[in-house]
């Protein structure tokens, strides 16, 4: 019964390494989010894509890029990490509201703990 | 600047009392407010909504408060069980703009047998 699917659990990678991260969803839904969570600061937005092809900027959004070439599927880059991207990182997926507004349905994944040395 | 504040990072309670998780946001422009229950090594999961045209919401034990003037919200939990020990995140967000959730620090709830 799983929904959203985040392609790794735990990831290790030095400095400067170029990083994917990959989620998966299998609802059909229109809007995609990738989120960081650190202790003290809660979930912080780093980008969204509200279609395929579209991306759009959160909270935090440097260092970062997305992609979104299938709508199930929304990617995550760290271009060149550092250690201050060490982090659990939520994948996030929900359907498309009423007259386009969001739908705050999230259905969230598991979640990718990522270190960075 | 943090705009969704959850002010007590952890929170005991004893198994059937009342816990009371408090929330407070800054953005006037917020009018949907969402509280999610996240345990260890899963993802969050939606515990139940409130907007701003309410200023209160049931769903069984547990029930969001929104005090729109006070830009205050809280979440009762009654009774406390011990499943219910978790983090637990306040989120809002404009209901009329395009974008992600706008989540807090977040509150660790341990409920003691």
């Amino acid at each position: 019964d799983v929904k959203v699917t985040q392609s790794s659990r735990y990831l290790v990678k030095r400095t400067g390494e170029k990083v994917f991260l990959e989620c998966v969803q299998d609802m059909d839904h229109e809007n995609m989010f990738w989120y960081r969570q650190d202790p003290g600061l809660g979930l912080r937005l780093i980008y969204f894509s509200y279609d395929v092809k579209m991306k759009e900027k959160g909270d935090i959004p440097e260092g970062y890029s997305v992609s979104r070439e299938k709508k199930e599927r929304f990617s995550l880059i760290l271009e060149s990490a550092s250690t201050n991207q060490t982090s659990m990182y939520l994948c996030a997926s929900s359907e498309l509201g009423h007259r386009g507004l969001i739908n705050y349905g999230y259905t969230f994944g598991s979640g990718t703990r990522l270190t960075v040395v | 600047d943090q705009q969704v504040k959850q002010n007590s990072p952890s929170l005991s309670v004893q198994e059937g009392r009342i816990s009371i998780l408090n929330c407070d946001y800054t953005n006037s422009m917020f009018d949907y407010f969402l509280w999610y229950k996240k345990y260890p090594a899963e993802g969050p999961t939606f515990l139940i909504s409130i907007s701003s045209i309410k200023d209160k919401n049931e769903d069984g034990r547990f029930t969001v408060f929104l005090n729109k003037s006070a830009k205050h919200l809280s979440l009762h939990i009654v009774p406390s069980q011990p499943g219910d020990s978790a983090v637990y995140f306040c989120a809002a967000s404009p209901t009329k703009r395009i974008g992600g959730l706008t989540f807090g620090e977040g509150t660790q709830l341990t409920v003691n047998p």
